[in-house]
């Protein structure tokens, strides 16, 4: 069955950086497009950086642009989220969401604290 | 601010047909297909609707989707206390080069 995990979640100073993981299975990894996608406690969800099957094509929001950089290594089926300075206002919850005519598969999500 | 307005509520009684509105503009909805996702509280979210109108399996038929122009709707037939969640809708933004995701609407069950 298809399965996201998420990985490297924490409470981070305000400026430091912090790399999350989502680790796949069940399906070709390589063939689907990825996202990520976070929900900050209590509020909506909000679309963070879009990377396409073979890594060529990369999207970000404006909020995480210049600061976050999406990535993936199709050998160990695992997708990456490197994110540089944050602030207050990252902390949330990651969900990484395979891309399939809709985010059709979606991880349990890691929490990232961004606290001084 | 999100950039596909939804009202920040519903409510409906056992049996009764809502609809959640998703307005957006010619970029996003006007240009791309309309998503639907139900998120329960402590739970990732769930497809519900994809490309407008169209069921993944195992969603019931109660749930279904439209658009017209730039805003669309999804609408629950013989709502259930289980239906009782968060809905999003989200579209492509050919501006912004990225998803969107609607505010979000808390669907209550009375």
């Amino acid at each position: 069955q298809v399965q996201l995990v998420e990985s490297g979640g924490g409470v981070v100073q305000p400026g430091r950086s912090l790399r999350l993981s989502c680790a796949a299975s069940g399906f070709t990894f390589s063939t689907y497009a990825i996202n990520w996608v976070r929900q900050a406690p209590g509020k909506g969800l909000e679309w963070v950086a879009r990377i396409s099957n073979d890594g060529t094509n990369i999207y970000y929001a404006d909020s995480v642009k210049g600061r976050f950089t999406i990535s993936r290594d199709n050998s160990r089926n695992t997708l990456y989220l490197q994110m540089n300075s944050l602030r207050l206002e990252d902390t949330a919850i990651y969900y990484c969401a395979r891309d399939n005519m809709g985010f059709d598969y979606w991880g349990q999500g890691a929490l990232v604290t961004v606290s001084s | 601010q999100s950039l596909l307005t939804q009202p920040p509520s519903a409510s409906g009684t056992p049996g009764q047909r809502v609809t959640i509105s998703c307005s957006g503009s010619t970029s996003n909805i006007g240009s791309n297909y309309v998503y639907w996702y139900q998120q329960f509280p402590g739970t990732a979210p769930k497809l519900l609707i994809y490309r407008n109108n169209q069921r993944p399996p195992g969603v019931p038929d109660r749930f279904s989707g439209s658009k017209s122009g730039t805003s669309a709707s999804l609408a629950i037939s013989g709502l259930r206390s289980e239906d009782e969640a968060d809905y999003y809708c989200s579209a492509w933004d050919d501006s912004l080069r990225g998803q969107v995701f609607g505010g979000g609407s808390r669907l209550t069950v009375l």
